[in-house]
């Protein structure tokens, strides 16, 4: 357990929402990232952090903003909510020792009807 | 082609025996390698990495890189029902910041009594 939490675990809104998702880790780790998984897609990167409000987009980025104000939070924000966003949205840090290994949260589920 | 490539599975093996998983990349100038073990409704669990060519092993498991050929494995010896799961290949390519990952889509691995 590397300390990471996510909320909420499971959300569903409306197509137009904006909706944010939250990633917490209590061990002072320097780089955090978020990943989305789809079947037939794996795990593809969003946007990922490496220090309080350094930020840099990953491969699907689209539609998605970030925000770290703090060590210890990481905020993915969908601006407005699409169907195509439905998907299950995991966090990651890696040490700050520079360690290359990702540890992963629990995860969030997200429905966008 | 992808970038990184797993067979998708379902990959059987009896209790007990060798499971051999198989993963290639495309960019021959990536650096460092990574096994997740991830179960059904679950996280990705980091398992094994690898940075140099041969044979890394760690308990039951084995990890062996071959850049020549461009590809990673990973070995369980002696399987377990438990080890049933979808088994994940990432691999660091260069050029990017902040240690991305690239992920394969999963192999998933069945171990049958």
């Amino acid at each position: 357990d590397a300390g990471i939490t996510q909320s909420p675990r499971h959300k569903v809104t409306e197509t137009g929402t904006p909706v944010t998702l939250r990633c917490h880790q209590t061990e002072n780790h320097r780089y955090m990232y978020w990943y989305r998984q789809d079947p037939g897609h794996g795990l593809r990167l969003i946007h990922y952090s490496y220090g309080v409000k350094d930020t840099d987009k990953g491969e699907v980025s689209d539609g998605y903003s970030v925000s770290r104000s703090k060590t210890e939070d990481f905020l993915l924000t969908l601006e407005s909510a699409t169907s195509s966003q439905t998907s299950v949205y995991f966090c990651a840090i890696s040490e700050s020792s520079g360690g290359l290994e990702q540890y992963f949260g629990p995860g969030t589920r997200l429905t966008v009807t | 082609q992808k970038e990184v490539e797993q067979n998708s599975g379902p990959l059987s093996v009896p209790e007990g025996a060798i499971a051999s998983l198989n993963c290639t990349y495309s960019d021959r100038g990536s650096q460092s390698f990574f096994w997740y073990r991830q179960y059904s409704g679950k996280s990705p669990e980091l398992i094994m990495f690898i940075y140099s060519n041969g044979d890394k092993e760690d308990g039951r498991f084995t990890a062996q890189l071959n850049k020549a050929s461009q590809y990673v494995s990973l070995l369980i010896r002696d399987s377990q029902p438990s080890d049933s799961a979808t088994y994940l290949c990432a691999v660091v390519r260069p050029g990017g910041g902040g240690n991305k990952l690239t992920f394969g889509t999963g192999t998933q691995l069945k171990v049958e009594l």
